[in-house]
């Protein structure tokens, strides 16, 4: 099986834009989480879909956002880019209720 | 609340030695818990989880790790480290009895020397 996909793998933005990242996770795989890696706060959980539904949320303000479509592909949006919102951005599929398997990550510079 | 302590930011072996690298959870209930390596530039790959069927949990690449209760741990070791084992190890628990919130610890950086 094809592992999960994520696009693109690197954005370079500007402070004030917007941007979408996506993901495609393993097939049959209906659950997908986002995840943000700094080096200051290392890796945190953003949010979590199963079935086009948002069933888990972190800690982050209102500009991060995300959905998942009827395949089960996943985008997250980030609005109002901010400086600190350079990091590597992590995906990861699971079926129900067991591991989740990872991206390779999407790498968002913010200047 | 869940939560993950790794006691090691950084580790460095010689080629063939052990390896050792330490993680101590908290959980309310009896946790899931993983740990995940991460390759410079690459994504995560799970290198083995626990999930209560036995307390030494065998993975990939000569990985192991031994689940103990009373010390609330989840050390990893390898019984003779390659060169191709330096990267950044993260220990991981699942939250609230769910698999897909994962808690990460704050990593260990191996450095594997000739």
């Amino acid at each position: 099986k094809a592992g999960v996909t994520q696009t693109p793998r690197y954005l370079i933005k500007t402070r004030g834009q917007q941007v979408t990242l996506s993901c495609s996770p393993i097939s049959g795989h209906r659950s997908v989480s986002w995840y943000q890696q700094t080096p200051g706060q290392g890796l945190q959980f953003l949010f979590e879909y199963f079935s086009e539904t948002q069933r888990n949320k972190g800690n982050f303000p209102g500009r991060f956002s995300g959905r998942q479509f009827s395949n089960s592909r996943s985008e997250m949006n980030v609005s109002t880019l901010e400086l600190g919102d350079s990091a590597l951005y992590l995906c990861a599929s699971s079926p129900v209720g067991d591991t989740q398997y990872f991206g390779p990550g999407t790498r968002l510079t913010v200047l | 609340a869940q939560s993950v302590t790794q006691l090691d930011s950084h580790v460095s072996v010689s080629e063939g030695t052990p390896v050792l690298l330490r993680c101590n959870y908290s959980s309310s209930y009896s946790p899931s818990l993983f740990w995940y390596v991460q390759h410079p530039n690459k994504g995560l790959q799970l290198l083995l989880k626990y999930t209560s069927a036995a307390t030494l949990v065998k993975g990939i690449n000569g990985f192991e790790a031994e689940f103990k209760k009373s010390e609330t741990s989840f050390h990893l070791t390898k019984p003779s480290a390659h060169m191709s084992d330096a990267a950044e190890y993260f220990c991981v628990v699942s939250s609230s009895g769910g698999y897909n919130k994962l808690i990460f610890g704050a990593g260990t950086r191996l450095a594997v020397h000739p």
